[in-house]
């Protein structure tokens, strides 16, 4: 059974403009929701994490935006560039479930063109 | 400091044959994961470690995966006899320790191809 879901698959976005990634939990003991940054050849690397007492998290161009009640958080990087080409997981852990150990999303493939 | 260290990088092997894959957490690293890759699909966790016991090991196929942490540093992967659906990349990943929370650091991974 999945436990978080992502989308989009894949996203194409111009130079300077606004990717927007969302994922969507089903476990309520889920308290940490990184997300996850992977080029190609590469394993996977944190980006930028956050915990439900918090609705926002910004770090320079990217952003985690929560809803609790939903369950749902979503990524959002500002002023892509294509440098930012990439695969984005979310994830997610919970000291009642699993410890440290994390659940993936499927992945969104994002190009951003120059 | 240095990352997660994991060899071979690749791995073309025939069905039914062997392969062993090895990790190197980074040091001070009490927790270590080995998390299996398809192409297109997010890590999905094979097996945890904490220091040299196993945490969860409830997604491996034992009857033909296999992993150790004997002096709980290095860790091996193997995979005996490996089938088609076994191509992926296998990612070891390491964390201070297994409270949720802490970050995970992954390796580049080992991509093997079962022809």
């Amino acid at each position: 059974q999945q436990q978080v879901k992502q989308s989009p698959q894949s996203l194409i976005v111009q130079k300077g403009g606004i990717s927007i990634i969302n994922c969507a939990y089903e476990n309520t003991a889920f308290d940490y929701f990184p997300w996850y940054q992977q080029f190609p050849g590469k394993g996977p690397a944190l980006l930028i994490a956050i915990r439900p007492d918090v609705s926002e998290k910004k770090e320079g161009r990217f952003t985690i935006s929560f809803n609790k009640s939903a369950k749902q958080f979503s990524l959002h990087i500002m002023d892509s560039q294509p440098g930012d080409s990439a695969t984005y997981f979310c994830a997610a852990s919970g000291r009642e479930t699993s410890g440290s150990r994390l659940t993936f999303g499927e992945g969104t493939q994002l190009t951003v063109n120059p | 400091e240095a990352g997660v260290a994991q060899s071979p990088r690749y791995k073309i092997i025939e069905k039914r044959q062997s392969v062993a894959f090895w990790c190197n957490p980074i040091s001070g690293h009490a927790t270590l994961y080995w998390y299996q890759q398809i192409l297109g699909q997010g890590p999905k966790l094979l097996i945890q470690f904490q220091n040299n016991g196993v945490v969860d090991d409830s997604q491996l196929p034992k009857d033909r995966f296999s992993a150790e942490r004997l002096k709980g540093v290095d860790s091996t992967l193997k995979i005996q006899p490996a089938k088609l659906e076994d191509s992926a990349v296998y990612l070891c990943a390491s964390s201070r320790d297994f409270y949720s929370g802490n970050t995970i650091y992954f390796g580049e991974g080992s991509w093997l191809t079962v022809v």
